[in-house]
Parts: C-alpha cells; sequence; structure tokens
C-alpha cells in the first residue's frame, strides 16, 4: 500500500498571501493528480503529472513534481477566497486506480 | 452535460437495513470506481470495475458489494448497515487516461 502524506493538514491565510502545500509518498509513483474538493461537492481534478521534475502551471497555481517522482507541490499565488477548499493529491502505478492523501483544509479570509 | 450522477444525496439508515447507493455515467467512461471520505481520512477506495461485467475489491470492501450490469451504472449495495459505514460516498469514472470525474457525493447517517 502506498503511504501518502500531505501537509500542512489545514491553512488559514488572507487574501493576496502565497502558499504551498506539499504531497509525499513513500516510493515511486508513475503518475499523480491533484484535485480541490469544496464543500457539499465531489473533487474536481486540477492537473495530472507523469514526468519527474515536471512544472505546470494553471493560471495562479504552479504545481511541481519531484525528480525523484516521490514528492509534489502546489503553490498558489495571491490567494483569492475562492481557492478555498479541500486539496487532495492522489497518485497511481497503475494508471487506473488512484490512492488519495488526506488533503489540506485551505480557508482564505478576505 | 450530466458526468456523474449520484442518488440519493442524502440518507438515514436504521442498523442493520439495506440500501443502494446509485451511480451512473455518461461518458462512456470503462473504469468506475466507489469511495468513502471520513473527516481527516481522506478518500478510501471500496470497489471499482474496469469495464462491464468486471469488478473488483478496493482497500475497503467489507460491508459492501457492487455490480457492472451496463457501461453506464455502478451501484454500491449496503447489505446490513453498521454505524461504521456513516460516512459521504463517492463515485467516480475514468477513461483510462486521464483524471477522474467524481459525482457529488451521498452523505449517509447510520443510526
Amino acid at each position: 500500500t502506498q503511504l501518502l502524506e500531505q501537509s500542512p493538514q489545514f491553512l488559514s491565510i488572507q487574501e493576496g498571501e502565497n502558499l504551498t502545500v506539499y504531497c509525499n509518498s513513500s516510493s515511486v509513483f508513475s503518475s499523480l493528480q491533484w484535485y480541490r474538493q469544496e464543500p457539499g461537492e465531489g473533487p474536481v481534478l486540477l492537473v495530472t503529472v507523469v514526468t519527474g521534475g515536471e512544472v505546470k502551471k494553471l493560471k495562479r497555481l504552479t504545481f511541481q513534481f519531484g525528480d525523484a517522482r516521490k514528492d509534489s507541490s502546489l503553490h498558489i499565488t495571491a490567494a483569492q477566497p475562492g481557492d478555498t477548499g479541500l486539496y487532495l493529491c492522489a497518485l497511481t502505478n497503475t494508471g487506473n486506480q488512484f490512492y488519495f492523501g488526506t488533503g489540506t483544509s485551505l480557508t482564505v479570509i478576505p | 452535460n450530466a458526468g456523474v450522477t449520484q442518488t440519493p444525496k442524502f440518507r438515514i439508515l436504521k442498523i442493520g437495513q439495506s440500501m443502494t447507493l446509485q451511480c451512473t455515467q455518461d461518458m462512456n467512461h470503462n473504469y468506475m470506481y466507489w469511495y468513502r471520505q471520513d473527516p481527516g481520512m481522506g478518500l478510501k477506495l471500496i470497489y471499482y470495475s474496469v469495464g462491464a461485467g468486471i469488478t473488483d475489491k478496493g482497500e475497503v470492501p467489507n460491508g459492501y458489494n457492487v455490480s457492472r450490469s451496463t457501461t453506464e451504472d455502478f451501484p454500491l449495495r449496503l447489505e446490513l448497515a453498521a454505524p461504521s459505514q456513516t460516512s459521504v460516498y463517492f463515485c467516480a469514472s475514468s477513461s483510462g487516461r486521464g483524471g477522474y470525474t467524481f459525482g457529488s457525493g451521498t452523505r449517509l447517517t447510520v443510526v
């Protein structure tokens, strides 16, 4: 079983601040995804990465993947209240069955 | 664009009762999944299916059953509800080459 840890578990920041959340695995993975989940809804896919060292940007969100393919980070620039939610990372080695971390709960205060 | 539809959204069951959580997708995805989400525990895989007629156990299958008679539908059955099954249940589907599309969840309370 993959061990997947996310940190911090909770994060509360002021609007306009920057933040970084982390996802670490006990072993190498072939593919990793980041999701955002809002209260009362299912997770929504943000990005998928498959290459070690890869960096992907999605507007104010920057996703970085470790060269060893065991860790990942999500950086948000100038956070907005709409960024509030639970950020989940998920990894797979089979390509079609993902294991999820426990998530980082982000609150952006106006 | 419906995506993944789950019903019901909320349900209260008494211990020992049974129920079926419905899940249907209109994207012609082969892969479908059932997860449960408990506070601080993340999403745990209950069962999954790689195509019609094929199902397999995930991390936490005890107390649940599934079937996949069509590509579109993947119902989850609870035969004898227990308080430990109080959770939020999510169904998801995938084409196998990208991310999951999740439903909006079913919040189940067993009392």
